[in-house]
C-alpha cells in the first residue's frame, strides 16, 4: 500500500525555466512533509519541509506547496540549474514520529 | 559533505558470511536510523533508535541485527544474508521527534 505517491517517473526541464514536482498521499494523519535530491550512488539529501499548519514554505530557489484537502504537494524549482537534474522523493511523516514514509521518486532532468 | 559517514561503502558478501555495517554522525543528533533502498525504489525504514526510547523494528527478519553502542555510533550487522538483500543500505539521523532526516552516503551491499 503506497502511502505516499508521485506519480510522475521522470520530469524534463529546460535551464532556467520552472521545474514543478508533485506527491500525493492517502493517510490524512499525514501532518509533516519534506522533499529530498538524491544523487546516483549518494544518499538523500533533505532540501524543503512543511508542516501541516502551512500552505506554502519557500528556501531560496524552492518553494513547496501543500494542499491539505487534495492531499497534495507540489515542489517548485525556479531557475531550474544543471546541478538540479537528480531523484526527487516526496515523504511524510507524524510530527513527533521518527518515520518517514517516502513516495516513489522523480527524475529531474535539467536540460541545458 | 554529509555528517553523517558510513563504512564501507560497498561490501560483497557470501550468504553464509558475517559482515557488519558502520555509521557514525557528530551533528550531536539523538535518534538514527537504518533505511533500505533497492534499485528503483523509495527508501524504506528497516531500525528506529531514538535516545530515551525503545528501539523501533519495523518488522525486518533477524538475519539483520542493529547494535546502538551509543547516541552517536550505529551498527548493522548481517549474517546469513540472501541474494535479495543486495540493495542500498542507507543510515541517518535526527534530533529526537524531528522528521528532518540526514542521510549518509550509504551502504551498497550485493550478497553472492
Amino acid at each position: 500500500d503506497q502511502q505516499v505517491k508521485q506519480n510522475s517517473p521522470s520530469l524534463s526541464v529546460q535551464e532556467g525555466r520552472i521545474s514543478i514536482l508533485n506527491c500525493d498521499y492517502t493517510n490524512s494523519m499525514f501532518d509533516y512533509f519534506l522533499w529530498y535530491k538524491k544523487y546516483p550512488a549518494e544518499g538523500p539529501t533533505f532540501l524543503i519541509s512543511i508542516s501541516s499548519i502551512k500552505d506554502k514554505n519557500e528556501d531560496g530557489r524552492f518553494t513547496v506547496f501543500l494542499n491539505k484537502s487534495a492531499k497534495h504537494l507540489s515542489l517548485h524549482i525556479v531557475p531550474s540549474q544543471p546541478g538540479d537534474s537528480a531523484v526527487y522523493f516526496c515523504a511524510a511523516s507524524f510530527f513527533g514520529n521518527e518515520k518517514l514514509t517516502f513516495g516513489t521518486g522523480t527524475r529531474l532532468t535539467i536540460i541545458p | 559533505d554529509t555528517e553523517v559517514t558510513q563504512t564501507p561503502k560497498h561490501l560483497v558478501m557470501g550468504m553464509t558470511n558475517k559482515k557488519s555495517l558502520k555509521c557514525e554522525q557528530h551533528m550531536g543528533h539523538r535518534a538514527m536510523y537504518w533505511y533500505k533502498q533497492k534499485a528503483k525504489k523509495p527508501p524504506e525504514l528497516m531500525f528506529v533508535y531514538s535516545y530515551e526510547k525503545l528501539p523501533i523494528n519495523e518488522s525486518v527478519p533477524s538475519r539483520f541485527s542493529p547494535e546502538c553502542p551509543n547516541s552517536s555510533l550505529l551498527n548493522l550487522h548481517l549474517h546469513a544474508l540472501q541474494p535479495e538483500d543486495s540493495a542500498l543500505y542507507l543510515c541517518a539521523s535526527s534530533q529526537n521527534a524531528e522528521p528532518e532526516a540526514f542521510f549518509g552516503q550509504g551502504t551498497r551491499l550485493t550478497v553472492v
